[in-house]
């Protein structure tokens, strides 16, 4: 059982180029995140996926676009990417049920130079 | 609004030493709250749940509504206790809203 994947791992970009994360789950979960980690700040949430078909905006999503694909997938884009944005990244995933845990990717760690 | 407030970024003790990772909240309504926690170049994992009443790896945490606190707490710290904690709350109410409310973490370092 995989859980949830991310990929890349590891990534450097230019100061205005793009890329896209992506994050898959094979534990049938409703719901989907994209956070991000910074010294200091913990874990601030990017955009999330309630449900299938659905996006809605966390506390810091300004630079960022994610899609939805299907009930498994959930990437994140980077349309031009801003040194700011170096960052490590974590998806994750979580059912609907009461008390349930969420399940965190290993991360991608982003650099933009 | 809710929130999560870890007052300590670090936390530094001896092995074999008590240790205690403090979480208070705000949150007028039945909270959900957990401890995750993140090994160096780990992903997050939970480690304990207040529904669930239980110990891991020596851990407990009490919800304390009195005083909005949900404290993490070991009698006796291990050097592979060394790593960074997270509380998090979610809405009792929330419905379909699965979303967490974070601390910002507490990097706790036992020392040999």
């Amino acid at each position: 059982n995989a859980g949830v994947t991310q990929t890349p791992k590891f990534q450097v970009l230019k100061t205005g180029q793009s890329m896209t994360l992506q994050c898959a789950q094979d534990m049938n979960h409703n719901s989907m995140y994209w956070y991000r980690q910074d010294p200091g700040m913990g874990l601030r949430l990017i955009y999330y996926s309630a449900s299938e078909g659905t996006t809605d905006k966390g506390e810091v999503p300004n630079g960022y676009n994610v899609s939805r694909l299907n009930k498994r997938e959930f990437s994140l884009r980077l349309e031009s990417a801003a040194p700011s944005q170096t960052s490590v990244y974590f998806c994750a995933s979580s059912a609907w049920d009461r008390s349930t845990e969420a399940f965190f990717g290993q991360g991608t760690r982003l650099t933009v130079v | 609004a809710q929130r999560v407030t870890q007052p300590e970024k670090l936390l530094s003790v001896f092995k074999g030493a008590p240790v205690e990772l403090k979480c208070n909240y705000s949150y007028s309504g039945s909270p959900e709250l957990f401890w995750y926690v993140q090994y160096s170049r780990q992903r997050l994992q939970l480690l304990l749940r207040h529904i669930s009443r239980e110990s891991i790896k020596g851990f407990t945490a009490d919800l304390n509504k009195g005083e909005t606190s949900f404290h993490l707490k070991k009698p006796f710290a291990q050097e592979e206790d060394s790593a960074m904690y997270y509380c998090a709350l979610r809405r009792g109410d929330a419905g379909n809203n699965r979303k967490l409310i974070w601390g910002l973490g507490t990097s706790l370092a036992v020392n040999p």
